[in-house]
């Protein structure tokens, strides 16, 4: 089975502090992807990685940063974080092997993050 | 942007009964996708379309690839109380990029035992 897990449940930052949250996967996946889901505006993409260390914009990058150092490993960065951000954070991953399977995204548990 | 329409947005039914919801879309699709999500938690991949006409079950789930590839549905059938939880489409159409998919709104399932 795919796992995606990522660091946090939940988590509380204050405005203005630099957080992190992290997403792992053990099955070897090319694509790694964070979204943020809000009530009535759905699933929305702020960035995904294709490769180790690359990296492209989503629909919402603006406050955003990533890092993908490791194959199995993508981090999303809020530089200082804001209370417009208060969302819940979602990571997936697909496969890199081609095809429609590289379509298929499995996601993690997500972390709920409330920004005061 | 590429938009999916899902319906009913939300569903109030009888244990045993069945259920079946639908996603449509002005463009041709190349992949459908159906998740489900739990209060509080990620999204579940329930099943996985590939290709126009492809009917596919997961237990008492059952999912097919509109011929026309612009829809897509999802039947539950005998439905028990853990069914609740919101289920979504999703989808690759084939003029977007290899990895970004359009999701639909979601329909919130409730099942009274």
């Amino acid at each position: 089975d795919v796992k995606v897990t990522q660091s946090s449940r939940y988590l509380v930052k204050r405005t203005g502090e630099k957080v992190f949250l992290e997403c792992v996967q053990d099955m070897d996946h090319e694509n790694m992807f964070w979204y943020r889901q809000d009530p009535g505006l759905g699933l929305r993409l702020i960035y995904f990685s294709y490769d180790v260390k690359m990296k492209e914009k989503g629909d919402i990058p603006e406050g955003y940063s990533v890092s993908r150092e490791k194959k199995e490993r993508f981090s999303l960065i809020l530089e200082s974080a804001s209370t417009n951000q208060t969302s819940m954070y979602l990571c997936a991953s697909s496969s890199g092997a081609g095809g429609r399977r590289t379509d298929t995204q499995y996601f993690g548990p997500g972390t709920r993050l409330t920004v005061l | 942007g590429q938009q999916l329409n899902q319906s009913p947005q939300s569903m109030f039914i009888q244990e045993g009964e069945d259920v079946s919801m639908n996603c449509t879309s002005s463009s041709i699709f190349n992949t459908w996708l159906w998740y489900k999500q739990d209060p509080g938690e990620g999204p579940v991949l329930l099943i996985a379309l590939y290709k126009a006409g492809e009917l596919t079950s997961n237990g008492r789930l059952t999912a097919q690839f509109g011929i026309t590839r612009k829809d897509s549905f999802l039947n539950i059938s005998a439905s028990i109380p853990s069914d609740v939880g919101i289920y979504f489409c999703a989808g690759r159409y084939s003029g977007g990029s290899n990895y970004k998919l359009t999701f639909g709104k979601g329909t919130l399932l409730t099942v009274n035992p």
